[in-house]
């Protein structure tokens, strides 16, 4: 069974960065795409993008320039940086993964999903 | 930007058939995918490339499209099944690889 669980600050500091790491079990981290969206408060699924090794990542373009994803074989891990965070950043971040076979051909999608983890931008 | 358009809300009775609608101009030639979020928990799978029922989904969701509509049903409709649904897709372009709908509230009256 796949599992994944989010990881990391739950206040940020405007203008500060956002980091956080998603954790994987039951799966190869080499073997998929690995995404991070978000929700804000009472609003609805936004992707921020997805990473499957170092040299191949796709960003959301209205987040590209403050977005760097990362990700750990070693440890299973991948992570997400959003840096100059405002307070519009507010919202639970999800994990997910989305099937190589369909990631790679440009049709994502997302079948398994960690928890969710909040986080509020608030000086 | 592409987006995907879907009514804000559906309201049925239970045991009725809800039909919830999503718009795309890419959706002639992208798959569709469906979630069911319910408060306070992640988004679940529900249907896969346009009309496939996920495992462990109840045979009662099932999933369309035509052109560029994609429409998820829901045939006598349980009270769980009361929850927000998001439809997925992406552009042709792959400008714009994954996009979700603004998400539809399903309430059952």
């Amino acid at each position: 069974q796949v599992q994944l669980q989010e990881s990391g600050p739950g206040l940020v500091k405007p203008s500060e960065t956002l980091s956080l790491t998603c954790t994987v079990s039951g799966a190869l981290i080499t073997s998929d795409y690995w995404s991070w969206i978000r929700q804000p408060p009472g609003k609805g699924l936004e992707w921020i993008g997805n990473i499957f090794d170092s040299w191949n990542t796709n960003y959301n373009l209205s987040l590209k320039s403050r977005v760097t994803m990362s990700i750990d074989t070693s440890k299973n891990q991948f992570s997400l940086r959003l840096s100059s965070v405002v307070v519009a950043d507010t919202a639970v971040y999800y994990c997910a993964r989305g099937p190589y076979d369909f990631c790679s051909a440009g049709s994502c999608y997302f079948d398994y999903w960690g928890q969710g983890t909040p986080v509020t931008v608030s000086s | 930007s592409y987006e995907l358009t879907q009514p804000p809300s559906v309201s049925v009775s239970p045991g009725q058939t809800a039909r919830i609608t999503c718009s795309g101009d890419s959706l002639p030639v992208q798959f569709a995918y469906w979630y069911q979020q319910k408060p306070g928990q992640a988004p679940v799978l529900v249907i896969s490339k346009d009309s496939g029922t996920s495992s462990g989904i109840p045979g009662r969701f099932s999933g369309s499209k035509s052109g560029t509509t994609a429409t998820l049903t829901i045939s006598g409709v349980q009270p769980e099944d009361e929850a927000d649904y998001y439809c997925q897709s992406a552009d042709n372009s792959g400008t714009y690889p994954v996009v979700f709908g603004g998400g539809t509230k399903l309430t059952v009256l």
